[in-house]
């Protein structure tokens, strides 16, 4: 079945460091990919997402870049704080069904100061 | 605050019973989705419905259903628990049914199954 495989399943860094989360994905038709964020005994929160006719995207301290030739996509984080630490998903659109997001198992980074 | 509630925010039960989850969409949300999250498993998409109708079905097992209301609200009845369904279960909502529309999460409910 269709898959997103992310990498690193945890991550530690230093404020102020940066970080990166990676994904890939299998089904070529997907053609949209949100990242998420969830902080503990909260839901996914949505923070950044892209779709396939852009390569790269930012906002503030936030960048996705993707690469649609080798179904990868990847999550970076500039400037840490404390509180980027949290659980991070990356999601692909899967159309088989038509309409669902196939979620990563997820990343914990962890910021220290 | 994400404007999706779900209620109740904790449940406990035995083995073999019947519980159901309730989620209100953001305002002017059609589409619900269903969402279990456990930890060796991550998240998983169970099931979705846009404006009353089922649009999509996931890994949902036939002990689980759900229905989408002329409201909108919609509820997710798990029957004959196991223990292994303990998890959390998220509701998301977004204004359209495309998986490209941006899917808002509710807290979640924690399921505990004794």
């Amino acid at each position: 079945g269709e898959n997103v495989e992310q990498h690193p399943s945890t991550l530690s860094v230093q404020e102020g460091d940066s970080a990166v989360i990676k994904c890939t994905y299998s089904d070529s038709a997907s053609n949209y990919f949100p990242w998420y964020k969830q902080e503990l005994g909260k839901g996914p929160q949505l923070i950044i997402d892209i779709r396939s006719n852009v390569g790269e995207k930012k906002d503030q301290r936030i960048a996705v870049t993707l690469n649609k030739t080798a179904k990868h996509f990847s999550l970076h984080i500039t400037e840490t704080q404390p509180e980027d630490s949290a659980v991070y998903f990356c999601a692909a659109s899967i159309n088989q069904a038509g309409t669902a997001l196939i979620f990563g198992k997820g990343t914990t980074l962890s910021v220290s100061s | 605050d994400s404007g999706v509630t779900q209620t109740p925010k904790h449940l406990i039960t035995a083995t073999g019973q019947r519980v159901t989850l309730r989620c209100s969409p953001r305002s002017g949300d059609l589409s619900v989705y269903w969402y279990q999250q456990s930890l060796d498993q991550g998240l998983q998409f169970l099931i979705q419905y846009y404006n009353g109708e089922e649009r999509a079905k996931g890994n949902i097992l036939e002990r689980f259903s759900a229905q989408q209301f002329p409201d909108l609200h919609s509820e997710l009845n798990l029957s004959s628990l196991e223990l292994g369904d303990s998890a959390l279960y998220f509701c998301a909502s977004s204004v359209g049914g495309r998986a490209d529309n941006e899917q808002f999460f509710g807290p979640g409910t924690r399921l505990t199954v004794l």
